[in-house]
């Protein structure tokens, strides 16, 4: 099986633009998160999608948002660009989501750089 | 809310000693708890989980974890450290009540010297 794909790896963007991360989950998962990991705040939850539907968010500002398709691939994405936003970019999915003990399967990451 | 707390960031051991790695929890029912490891540059890989039942979770690599429920702790272990387990650990824990994410501690980054 094909694990986590992310794309892109790698981004530069300026102050003020917008940026969509893409995600492909592992074939007949269901769940996809999304997490933001810095070297001052470590791993962050931004939130998790679940059969289209968003079902947790992290303590993140609106300028962050998501979505997840039918085919349970998942998008994230940031508006108005702040350097604080340069981050490493984490999906992970799994077969269930919420109260569910599956383990997270993660993706390479995209790494965001905001200039 | 649930959480998760790593209280060493930094972990050094010599090859072939044993390891262990720290983790405290706190949640509002019964926890489900996860490490993962972080090699540089890459994603987290998932290494092993505790739901119910042996306290002694045997996992990936030869790491192995205890859950102690009176301690509201799930540390870590390898009986013998080797110099590639040199990487980034994180505990997790989720909830079991309710609809709620997965937290992550700090992570802790673990050294092992030959």
């Amino acid at each position: 099986k094909a694990g986590v794909t992310q794309t892109p790896r790698y981004l530069i963007k300026t102050r003020g633009q917008q940026v969509t991360l893409s995600c492909s989950p592992i074939s007949g998962h269901r769940s996809v998160s999304w997490y933001q990991q810095t070297p001052g705040q470590g791993l962050q939850f931004l939130f998790e999608y679940f059969s289209e539907t968003q079902r947790n968010k992290g303590n993140f500002p609106g300028r962050f948002s998501g979505r997840q398709f039918s085919n349970s691939r998942s998008e994230m994405n940031v508006s108005t660009l702040e350097l604080g936003d340069s981050a490493l970019y984490l999906c992970a999915s799994s077969l269930g989501a919420g109260f569910s003990y599956n383990e997270q399967f993660f993706g390479p990451g995209t790494r965001l750089t905001v200039l | 809310a649930q959480s998760v707390a790593q209280p060493e960031d930094q972990v050094n051991v010599a090859e072939g000693n044993p390891l262990t790695v720290k983790c405290t929890y706190s949640v509002s029912g019964n926890p489900y708890l996860f490490w993962y490891v972080q090699y540089p540059n890459r994603g987290l890989q998932f290494l092993l989980k505790y739901i119910t039942g042996d306290n002694l979770v045997k996992g990936s690599y030869g790491f192995e974890a205890e859950f102690n429920k009176s301690q509201t702790s799930f540390h870590l272990k390898k009986p013998s450290a080797l110099v590639s387990d040199s990487a980034l650990y994180f505990c997790a824990v989720r909830d079991n009540r309710g609809n709620n994410d997965m937290r992550f501690g700090a992570g802790t980054r673990l050294t092992v010297k030959p």
